[in-house]
């Protein structure tokens, strides 16, 4: 079955860590995203990748870092300098071109 | 700056009781309007895209509509399967997504 997976479903982190958050797709799309939602907020964009070895900052990419090695997966590192981490983060991927984004289950991450 | 404002904030129907969620925009240069499901927990879903004012789309008890203002989700005789928060986006001129805050819709049986 194609699909977006993102691993793990609850990461806890502690305060001065980085931590990693996984996504991976076998639908074949040329560009992933990253978002960040919030009680109460619109889903809120932080990286997105057209290509391979390509990325773009979003509207809220302070405190996270991205890699593009694979056209499959799309990491996203939230590092220490992120004050405020704790929410529920989604990936999302595109055909090149296309306007429908389909997200995977998500991470739901908390600073202890 | 696109924005998109959803209304209402929650709703909450009795099966059977028709009703519409609305999704107001403005944007630069309108290339889709997306309309989403969404579980407690889980990813959004991707019901429907529109692209141009007059356009309807409808899947089982969901109808979408859009004119160049707004967007409605109505949704006929629902069921409490259909309890979820929906969400709309707009896509504009740069290719991005913007999203509303959602509405939580609850179906009581």
């Amino acid at each position: 079955d194609g699909g977006i997976t993102q691993s793990p479903k609850y990461l806890f982190r502690k305060e001065g860590q980085n931590v990693t958050l996984s996504c991976e797709q076998n639908l074949n799309h040329d560009a992933m995203y990253w978002y960040r939602q919030d009680p109460g907020q619109g889903l809120r964009l932080i990286y997105y990748s057209q290509i391979v070895n390509d990325f773009q900052k979003g509207d809220i990419a302070e405190g996270y870092s991205v890699s593009r090695e694979k056209k499959e997966s799309f990491p996203l590192t939230v590092t220490s300098a992120q004050k405020n981490p704790t929410a529920f983060y989604l990936c999302a991927s595109t055909l090149a071109g296309g306007s429908e984004q389909f997200f995977g289950p998500g991470t739901r991450l908390t600073v202890l | 700056e696109d924005q998109v404002t959803q209304s209402p904030e929650a709703l909450r129907l009795q099966e059977g009781e028709s009703s519409s969620l609305n999704c107001s925009y403005t944007v630069s240069g309108l290339r889709g309007l997306f309309w989403y499901r969404q579980d407690p927990g889980k990813g959004p879903e991707f019901l429907f895209t529109l692209y141009s004012a007059g356009e309807e789309k409808e899947k089982e008890r969901l109808k979408a509509t859009l004119t160049k203002k707004e967007s409605f989700l109505h949704i006929t005789a629902p069921k409490p399967e259909d309890s979820a928060t929906y969400l709309c986006a707009v896509q504009g001129s740069n290719y991005k997504l913007t999203f509303g805050k959602g509405t939580l819709l609850t179906v009581n049986p």
